[in-house]
């Protein structure tokens, strides 16, 4: 099977603007979570998509969004960017456990987008 | 709520030499823990899980994790350090609530040097 792919890998922006990062998820897979991660704050949970639908939701300001395709396919969106935005995106995939209910499945990471505003 | 503490922000060994890089765990119910790594400019791989089963969990490339609940402790070992296991180690867990959402720790970057 394909891994999770990240697009772009690398984004360059100013200030002000916004930016759409794509993740698609492993065939067959219907959880999608982003991350981000920097030298200061370590890694962080933005949110998870599942179906289509956002099931969880981290500690980060309103211009961080995100969407899931019917095709499990994902986009998270960050507007107006500051430079603390500067981070490695990284986007997982997973699908539920089997017997163990409620037990989280393995998550498979993409390589990430590294996003720098200037 | 849980979280995650990793003890050491770097480790340095000699290859050949046992590895052990500590965590410790918060959790006001039973954890799912794991350790993942991440090398260089490369995404997250994850080495080992422990979800209420065996309380010692062997992962890939000889690394295996033991969880100790009177500890809240969830350490990786490796008998035998090698070259490649240079990396960032995360100790990790679950949010809870059957959902995907992982409390990463800080990080312990190991060092492997001949």
């Amino acid at each position: 099977k394909a891994g999770v792919t990240q697009t772009p890998r690398y984004l360059i922006k100013t200030r002000g603007q916004q930016v759409t990062l794509s993740c698609s998820p492993i065939s067959g897979h219907r959880s999608v979570s982003w991350y981000q991660q920097t030298p200061g704050q370590g890694l962080q949970f933005l949110f998870e998509y599942f179906s289509e639908t956002q099931r969880n939701k981290g500690n980060f300001p309103g211009r961080f969004s995100g969407r899931q395709f019917s095709n499990s396919r994902s986009e998270m969106n960050v507007s107006t960017l500051e430079l603390g935005d500067s981070a490695l995106y990284l986007c997982a995939s997973s699908s539920p456990q089997r017997g163990l209910a409620g037990a989280p499945g393995e998550q498979f990471f993409g390589p990430g987008t590294r996003l720098t505003v200037l | 709520a849980q979280s995650v503490t990793q003890l050491d922000s770097h480790v340095s060994v000699s290859e050949g030499t046992p590895v052990l890089l500590r965590c410790n765990y918060s959790s006001s119910y039973s954890p799912s823990l794991f350790w993942y790594v991440q090398h260089p400019n490369k995404g997250l791989q994850l080495l080992l899980k422990y979800t209420s089963a065996a309380t010692l969990v062997k992962g890939i490339n000889g690394f295996e994790a033991e969880f100790k609940k009177s500890e809240t402790s969830f350490h990786l070992t490796k008998p035998s350090a090698h070259m490649s296991d240079a990396a960032e180690y995360f100790c990790v867990v679950s949010g809870g609530g059957g959902y995907n959402k992982l409390i990463f720790g800080a990080g312990t970057r190991l060092a492997v040097h001949p």
